[in-house]
C-alpha cells in the first residue's frame, strides 16, 4: 500500500525567504506526481505534475523535483510572498488504474 | 475549457439526515473521483470512477455512502443516514487520457456540516 508523508507538517518563513517542502512516499513504482495548492475553504488547484520519467518540472517561481529511487520530491518556491501562503499537498498515481494517494499536506504561512 | 463543477457548494443537515452532492467533470474525461477532506487532513479517496464502471470503492462506507456515474458523466455523491463524523469537504476530481497524462483538475468542494 502506497503512503504518502509530508514533511514539515506546519511551517512559517518571513516575506522573501527561499524555502523547500517536502514529500515522500513508500512505493517507487509511481506512474507520475503532482503538486497542489489548497486555499482555506476551496479546491486543490495544480501546481506541478512531474512525470516518472521525469526529474523536474518549473513553473515561475516554483520548481518541483523527483527522485523515484528514493521514493522523494520537492517542492521549491523562491522568494517567498505572503499570497504564497496555503496548504501544499503532493499526490502520487501508482499503476495502470490512475490509483490516487494524497499526502497530509504542508501548511505554509508567509509572514510580512 | 470549463473546469469541474460540483454543487452545492455548503450544506448543513442535523445527524441521521441524507443529502446528495453533485459534480460534473470536465467534459471528456473518463475518470472521476470522490475524496473526503476532514479539516487538516489530506484528501481521503472515497469512490473512483472509470466511466460509468466503479474501479476502487474500498474506502467507501458501503452502509450509509453511495455513488453513481450511469452514464459516465456527471456524478452523485449520497450520505444516508449522515453522521456528525461525516463532516467535510467532499472533493470531485477528474482525469483525461489526452493532454498531459495523470494530470488530476479539482472542483471547490461541498463542504458539509453534520450538527
Amino acid at each position: 500500500k502506497q503512503e504518502v508523508t509530508q514533511i514539515p507538517a506546519a511551517l512559517s518563513v518571513p516575506e522573501g525567504e527561499n524555502l523547500v517542502l517536502n514529500c515522500s512516499f513508500t512505493d517507487s513504482a509511481i506512474y507520475n506526481l503532482q503538486w497542489f495548492r489548497q486555499d482555506p475553504g476551496k479546491g486543490l488547484t495544480s501546481l506541478l505534475l512531474i512525470q516518472s520519467s521525469q526529474r523536474e518540472q518549473t513553473s515561475g517561481r516554483l520548481n518541483a523535483s523527483l527522485d523515484k529511487s528514493s521514493g522523494r520530491s520537492t517542492l521549491y518556491i523562491a522568494a517567498s510572498q505572503p499570497g504564497d501562503s496555503a496548504t501544499y499537498l503532493c499526490a502520487v498515481i501508482t499503476g495502470g488504474g490512475n490509483k490516487l494517494t494524497f499526502g497530509t499536506g504542508t501548511q505554509l504561512k508567509v509572514e510580512l | 475549457e470549463a473546469g469541474v463543477a460540483q454543487s452545492p457548494r455548503y450544506k448543513i443537515i442535523e445527524k441521521r439526515q441524507s443529502v446528495a452532492f453533485w459534480c460534473n467533470p470536465i467534459s471528456g474525461h473518463a475518470t472521476l473521483y470522490w475524496y473526503q477532506q476532514i479539516l487538516g487532513q489530506g484528501p481521503k479517496l472515497l469512490i473512483q470512477f472509470q466511466n460509468n464502471g466503479v474501479v476502487d470503492d474500498s474506502q467507501l462506507p458501503k452502509d450509509r455512502f453511495s455513488a453513481e456515474r450511469l452514464k459516465g458523466v456527471d456524478s452523485t455523491l449520497k450520505i444516508q443516514p449522515a453522521k456528525l463524523e461525516d463532516s467535510a469537504v467532499y472533493l470531485c476530481a477528474s482525469m483525461g487520457t489526452g493532454g498531459i497524462t495523470g494530470e488530476l483538475f479539482f472542483g471547490e468542494g461541498s463542504r458539509l456540516t453534520v450538527l
